[in-house]
C-alpha cells in the first residue's frame, strides 16, 4: 500500500526566505506526482505536476523535483510571500492496473511572516 | 471553463439521516473523483469514474456510500445511515485525458453529523 509522507507538518517563515518542502513515498511504481495547495476551509489548486519520467518542474517562483527511483520530491519556493502561506499537499497517481485515485500526503503547513 | 462545482457547499444533518452531494466536472473532462479529508488530514480516493462507469472504489467506501455518474456529466454521492465518523470534507476533481493529466478539484462540500 502506498504512503507519503511530509515533512515538516509545519514551517513558520519570514518573508522574503527560500524554503524547501519535503515528500517521500513508499512505492516508486508512479505515474506522476503532483503538488497542490489548499487554503483554509478550500479546496486544492494544483501548483505542479511532474510525469515520472521527469526529474523536475517549474512555474514561477515553484520548482518541484522528483526522485523516483528514491521515492523523494521536494518543492523549493523562492522569495516566499505572506500570499504563499496555505497548505501544500503532495500526491502520487499509480501506474498500471487500472487504479487511477491518487494517495496524499497529510500537507505542510506554512505560515510566511511579514 | 468554468471549474468543477458542488453543491451544498455545507451540510449539516443528524446521524441516521441520509444526504446527497452532487458534483459538476469541467465539461468534457471524462474522468471524475471523489475524496475525501478530515481535519488535519490529506484527502482520500473514494472511487473514480470515465464517462458513466465507475472504474475503481476504495475500501473507504463502505456499502452505506453510493455513487453514480448516470450521464457521463454531472455525479453524486449518497451516504446512508449517517454516522458522527462521516463528518469530513468530500471533494470532487476532474480532468480530461491529455497530457499532463491534471487533476481538478471542486471546493468541497463540508459535512457535519450531529
Amino acid at each position: 500500500k502506498q504512503e507519503v509522507t511530509q515533512i515538516p507538518a509545519a514551517l513558520s517563515v519570514p518573508e522574503g526566505e527560500n524554503l524547501v518542502l519535503n515528500c517521500s513515498f513508499t512505492d516508486s511504481a508512479i505515474y506522476n506526482l503532483q503538488w497542490f495547495r489548499q487554503d483554509p476551509g478550500k479546496g486544492l489548486t494544483s501548483l505542479l505536476l511532474i510525469q515520472s519520467s521527469q526529474r523536475e518542474q517549474t512555474s514561477g517562483r515553484l520548482n518541484a523535483s522528483l526522485d523516483k527511483s528514491s521515492g523523494r520530491s521536494t518543492l523549493y519556493i523562492a522569495a516566499s510571500q505572506p500570499g504563499d502561506s496555505a497548505t501544500y499537499l503532495c500526491a502520487v497517481r499509480p501506474s498500471g492496473g487500472g487504479a487511477d485515485g491518487l494517495t496524499f500526503g497529510k500537507g505542510t503547513h506554512l505560515i510566511i511572516q511579514p | 471553463d468554468t471549474g468543477v462545482s458542488q453543491d451544498p457547499r455545507h451540510k449539516i444533518t443528524k446521524r441516521g439521516q441520509n444526504v446527497t452531494f452532487r458534483c459538476d466536472p469541467i465539461s468534457e473532462h471524462n474522468r471524475l473523483y471523489w475524496y475525501r479529508q478530515t481535519l488535519g488530514q490529506g484527502p482520500e480516493f473514494l472511487t473514480y469514474f470515465q464517462n458513466e462507469a465507475q472504474l475503481e472504489k476504495s475500501r473507504l467506501l463502505s456499502d452505506r456510500f453510493s455513487a453514480e455518474r448516470p450521464k457521463g456529466s454531472f455525479s453524486t454521492l449518497e451516504i446512508q445511515r449517517t454516522e458522527q465518523g462521516d463528518s469530513a470534507m468530500y471533494l470532487c476533481a476532474s480532468r480530461g485525458l491529455a497530457i499532463p493529466d491534471t487533476q481538478y478539484f471542486g471546493p468541497g462540500t463540508r459535512l457535519t453529523v450531529l
